[in-house]
């Protein structure tokens, strides 16, 4: 078994601020995913990392940046952030096309 | 292409009774199904994969039912409990890509 670990749990950010996630996990997975869940409007992937420094963009890349430290860790940044901005920010790993196994979230508002 | 279509949205039950879910997809080189569960608060926990190959799966109180010709997928809940009250996913992978296309969910209630 493995786990996923994010941190925070909890961001609270000022409008224009570079805010940072990051996650971390011990499957020994190639490939890392960034998602954001916002309610009503289910999953969408943000940034994608099939092996150490590699990115691929997702369908919402856009005010975000990524990177893939190494093949155990994958963070993600909010450019610049907007106000009134509440999402969960979910992580997650895979094994090649295999499932994808989610960590806990962060939990990000926007003041 | 790309889009899941998750039905129904909510979905209210009575402790004992079943409880489908539906996905229905249009891209035909669809080739691997999941379902993921999400209880108030937590991530999402795996709960079935299915492979194009398979067309009924069994798991402790479901059964994931995959009809390749109509490109639908079911969630079957045989006897609901208030365990079972969580947000459930469908998601399906393309070809060899990584990317994983969601649902929208189904938040189900069980009244017990």
């Amino acid at each position: 078994g493995g786990i996923i670990t994010q941190t925070p749990k909890f961001l609270i950010g000022q409008e224009g601020q570079k805010l940072t996630l990051k996650c971390q996990q011990n499957f020994n997975h190639d490939t890392m995913y960034w998602y954001r869940q916002d309610s009503g409007k289910g999953l969408r992937l943000i940034y994608y990392s099939i092996t150490e420094n590699d990115l691929q963009k997702g369908d919402l890349s856009e005010g975000y940046d990524a990177s893939r430290e190494k093949k155990s860790s994958f963070s993600l940044t909010v450019t610049s952030a907007q106000k009134n901005e509440m999402a969960v920010f979910l992580c997650a790993s895979s094994m090649g096309i295999a499932e994808q196994f989610f960590g806990p979230g962060t939990r990000l508002t926007v003041l | 292409g790309e889009q899941v279509e998750q039905r129904p949205p909510h979905l209210s039950v009575r402790e004992g009774d079943s409880a489908v879910i539906t996905c229905t997809y249009t891209d035909p080189n669809s080739y691997y199904f999941f379902w993921y569960k999400q209880e108030p608060g937590a991530s999402l926990q795996l709960l079935m994969k299915v492979f194009s190959s398979t067309e009924i799966n069994e798991g402790q109180g479901f059964t994931v039912l995959l009809n390749k010709k109509d490109k639908r997928l079911s969630l079957n809940l045989t006897a609901a409990h208030p365990g079972d009250s969580a947000a459930y996913f469908c998601a399906r992978i393309t070809g060899n890509t990584r990317k994983l296309i969601f649902g929208l969910g189904t938040t189900l209630q069980v009244q017990p």
